[in-house]
């Protein structure tokens, strides 16, 4: 059974760093590429960045870029978020997610929808 | 970067009800398009992928067509247990943005 458990949420200071971790099993890490979406409170769905298999390639929305750091080690099974700089719009649920396709092998983040989610962990950024 | 909407942002049926909610992209993106389900409190789940795939254990009273910029996501026959929020996402190149979301109750 594909597993993804997020870890290293909580509560952190405006200005301050946060680094999630997500740590994926029931499946080979290293072909599939991976992405996290948060949800602030009350609030829809927002995609924050994705990497490839490899670890080569790295995407982040606007909102997040120069900020945030994705990364995995596949040799842990395990995806990253490094966050600095944060602010209050950065209050949110965060969720690992795998990117799925029709092969066996779903290495590029492009073209590669996401499935499945893992739990989520919620980061809140305050004084 | 290509906008996605959706329309309604939220609406209201009856059981047994057929239920559409559309999905636009500002620019063609061909049909790299999921949609999403999220109950309230709980995980999103993917429903369909590549526009009109059902996802493997979804109800077949879900529905996606569309291609380009236009996609809809249609509910058969409506079930209390529908209720739900529903978010199209475009994944065909960076930012994979969402839709803005529908929430979708029973009247």
């Amino acid at each position: 059974e594909v597993q993804l458990v997020e870890s290293g949420g909580g509560l952190v200071q405006p200005g301050g760093s946060l680094r999630l971790s997500c740590a994926a099993s029931g499946f080979t890490l290293s072909t599939y590429a991976m992405s996290w979406v948060r949800q602030a409170p009350g609030k829809g769905l927002e995609w924050v960045s994705a990497i490839s298999g490899s670890g080569g390639s790295t995407y982040y929305a606007d909102s997040v870029k120069g900020r945030f750091t994705i990364s995995r080690d596949n040799s842990k099974n395990t995806l990253y978020l490094q966050m600095n700089s944060l602010t209050a719009e950065d209050t949110a649920v965060y969720y690992c997610a795998r990117l799925s396709c029709s092969s066996s092998s779903c290495q590029s983040p492009p073209r590669n929808w996401i499935d499945p989610w893992g739990q989520g962990t919620l980061v809140t950024v305050s004084s | 970067d290509i906008q996605m909407t959706q329309s309604p942002s939220s609406l209201s049926a009856s059981v047994g009800d057929r239920v559409t909610i559309t999905c636009r992209a500002s620019q063609g993106i061909s049909n790299y398009l999921a949609w999403y389900q999220q109950k309230t409190g709980k995980v999103p789940k993917l429903l369909i992928y590549a526009a009109s795939t059902l996802q493997s254990g979804v109800p077949s009273r879900f529905s996606g067509s569309g291609s380009g910029t236009d996609f809809t996501l249609t509910i058969s026959s409506l079930q209390p247990e529908d209720v739900a929020s529903y978010y199209c996402q475009k994944y065909d190149s960076a930012p994979f943005t969402f839709g803005p979301g529908t929430k979708v109750d029973i009247k």
